[in-house]
Formats: C-alpha cells, sequence, structure tokens
C-alpha cells in the first residue's frame, strides 16, 4: 500500500496570508488526524477528522482550520500567517478512529512564514 | 490535565552500553501509551505501544501506573538507534483519541 502523502512538501508564505496543505491517508483509513511539529514545542496535536466529521481538536486559534472529504484526504488550512506558524505540520492516518489503531504519518508539508 | 514529559533533550551513550529514554505522563483515567521514532530524513514511525507488551528492535518499555512512568529501555546501545524518540499518550475511546506527545529526546549512539 502507498503510505501517507502530503503535498506540497515545502512552502515559503508571507505573514498575512492564508495556506492549504493536503494530506491523502493510506487507502481504507478514514481517520486523519494533524500535528504541528517544532523544536521548541514538539509534536502538537491540531485536529482529527473521521469520515469527514471533525471529532477533536487541540489547543489552536481558529485560524488553523481543516476538513475532509468523502474520499478521506484533508486538507487543513491557516489564516492570516504568522511567523510562529513556521512548522513542520504532519498528518496521520489510522484504519479507525480508536487509539489502539497504529498511526501511519506523512512525510510532512515545511511551511516557513516571513 | 494530560501531559507527557520526558526530561532528556539529548541523551549520548556509547555503542553497546544500556540505554534509558524516561517518560513520565499525566493522565487521569486509563492511558494508552506509545513510543515513536523519527530516524534522521525518515517519517515518524510507532516504535512500540504498551498494550502489546512486545520488544522491538530490542527496545522493550514497562508501563508503570504507580509512577505514572513508561521508559524505553534497550540493554546493547547500536549506532543505528541514533534517532528522535517521543513518548506519546492516548485516552481510551471517545473524544481523547488525540496523541499526545512529549517534546522528544534525541538519541545519539557514539561509535
Amino acid at each position: 500500500k502507498a503510505g501517507v502523502t502530503q503535498t506540497p512538501r515545502y512552502l515559503i508564505k508571507t505573514r498575512g496570508q492564508q495556506v492549504t496543505l493536503s494530506c491523502s491517508p493510506i487507502s481504507g483509513h478514514r481517520s486523519v488526524s494533524w500535528y504541528q511539529q517544532t523544536p521548541g514545542q514538539g509534536l502538537q496535536f491540531l485536529f482529527e477528522y473521521f469520515s469527514e466529521t471533525q471529532r477533536n481538536k487541540g489547543n489552536f486559534p481558529g485560524r488553523f482550520s481543516g476538513r475532509q472529504f468523502s474520499n478521506s484526504r484533508s486538507e487543513m488550512n491557516v489564516s492570516t500567517l504568522e511567523l510562529g506558524d513556521s512548522a513542520l505540520y504532519l498528518c496521520a492516518s489510522r484504519l479507525r478512529a480508536v487509539a489502539t489503531y497504529e498511526q501511519y504519518f506523512g512525510p510532512g508539508t515545511r511551511l516557513t512564514v516571513t | 490535565a494530560q501531559r507527557v514529559t520526558q526530561p532528556e533533550k539529548l541523551l549520548s551513550v556509547f555503542k553497546g552500553a544500556p540505554v534509558e529514554l524516561k517518560c513520565n505522563y499525566s493522565y487521569s483515567g486509563s492511558p494508552e501509551l506509545f513510543w515513536y521514532v523519527q530516524y534522521s530524513r525518515q517519517r515518524l514511525q510507532l516504535l512500540l505501544r504498551h498494550i502489546s507488551r512486545e520488544s522491538i528492535k530490542g527496545f522493550t518499555a514497562d508501563l508503570n501506573k504507580g509512577e505514572t512512568s513508561f521508559h524505553l529501555k534497550k540493554p546493547f546501545a547500536q549506532e543505528e538507534d541514533s534517532a528522535m524518540y517521543y513518548c506519546a499518550l492516548s485516552g481510551q475511546g471517545g473524544a481523547t483519541n488525540k496523541l499526545i506527545f512529549g517534546t522528544g529526546t534525541l538519541l545519539a549512539v557514539q561509535p
């Protein structure tokens, strides 16, 4: 099976702009989670989607939003970018939205905000 | 509050030495604990989880509920073990399925 794919792999944006990141889960996986990875904070949970519904949300401002499509692909959007949004954004998919199922991570999208 | 603490940012050992990566957690309930590893230029991947109680690549981790710890151990470190290790916690069921990660420990195995 193909692994989790994320596009684009690298992005450079200017403060105030918005950005959309895409994640395609492993075929058959219906749960997609998003994480922000930074050197100082490590990995922080953004949100999780299962069958097009947001099931869980982390402590991020409303500028961070996401959605999931009927084919389980997911997008996350960050509006009004700030310098502090520079990070590696990871998505992970799993078969079911239950903790005991292994999450498979994508390679990440490296976002740089200037 | 749900929290995972990895007190060491960097752990440097020599090849053949024992390794112990510390992880403590805070969670009111019965959590599920995981160790994830990220090798250089590779994706984050699951190393092991407490419910499986298995040894992966020579690593083991025992959940100690009394001490709220889930330390990762290996008796003899290998150079290929050098990587970033993350301890993670998840609740059981419902709205607590998210993974909460520690800040990670970089393991450097010297030859």
